[in-house]
């Protein structure tokens, strides 16, 4: 069965600071791994995925994620946060040649002037 | 592409009311899928299509909550006797059936409140 667990369901940095949010999955077969980002009361929007091509991921807005099998995560990284970055962020599974995406709790980013 | 389109962004209604959520998907998306999200919380997994084929119900979805898809195209969700606990926002997502990856696109979601 797929799971994905985000560690830390807030996390604050100051404008200009690294970001990073934790995702590590769960998946008996090789995952397809998303990351997706909500701002307040609108849909998920897609920020970059995975799928067995490169490890290391860039997305929209300068994030990116890297793909690392030995200890099943794909952590999101910023190196500098905007004020504009501070939604709520969702880490996300889907097993190839599956068709559910399974997603975890989110971790709201607060992003400090 | 129009992106997703949901229908009514919000809804207020007495417990016991029943309410229709409407999803249009983008264009030649073959899967639909519909999500619950509540306050907090990552989306859940409710239902899922493949063109008018329901396929899969998750156990979220109770005995009072139905969603169609009669042409392959738009999707309704209906939930009957509506409980307090049903408050969420109803999701809902489509991908193309080819595409490697599995990614899926969501619309800007439908607020239910039950009072």
């Amino acid at each position: 069965a797929q799971s994905v667990t985000q560690l830390g369901s807030h996390v604050s940095v100051s404008e200009g600071a690294l970001v990073l949010l934790r995702c590590n999955y769960s998946s008996s077969v090789p995952p397809y791994l998303f990351w997706y980002v909500q701002y307040p009361n609108q849909g998920l929007q897609l920020l970059l995925k995975y799928t067995s091509a490169a490890t290391l991921v860039k997305g929209i807005n300068g994030f990116e994620a890297e793909f690392k099998k030995s200890e099943t995560s794909f952590h999101l990284t910023k190196p500098s946060a905007h004020m504009s970055d501070a939604a709520e962020y969702f880490c996300a599974v889907s097993e190839a040649g599956g068709f559910k995406t399974i997603f975890g709790a989110g971790t709201r980013l607060f992003v400090k002037a | 592409d129009t992106g997703v389109s949901q229908d009514p962004r919000h809804k207020i209604t007495k417990r016991g009311q029943n309410v229709t959520f409407r999803c249009d998907p983008i264009s030649e998306h073959n899967r639909l899928y519909w999500y619950r999200q509540t306050l907090g919380q990552g989306p859940e997994f409710l239902t899922y299509f493949q063109n008018e084929a329901q396929l899969e119900k998750s156990r979220l979805l109770s005995d009072r909550f139905s969603a169609e898809r009669p042409k392959g195209s738009f999707s309704t969700l209906e939930i009957q006797r509506t409980e307090q606990g049903d408050s969420a926002m109803y999701l809902c997502a489509s991908s193309p059936n080819t595409e490697s990856g599995n990614t899926i696109y969501f619309g800007e979601g439908s607020w239910l409140t039950v009072v």
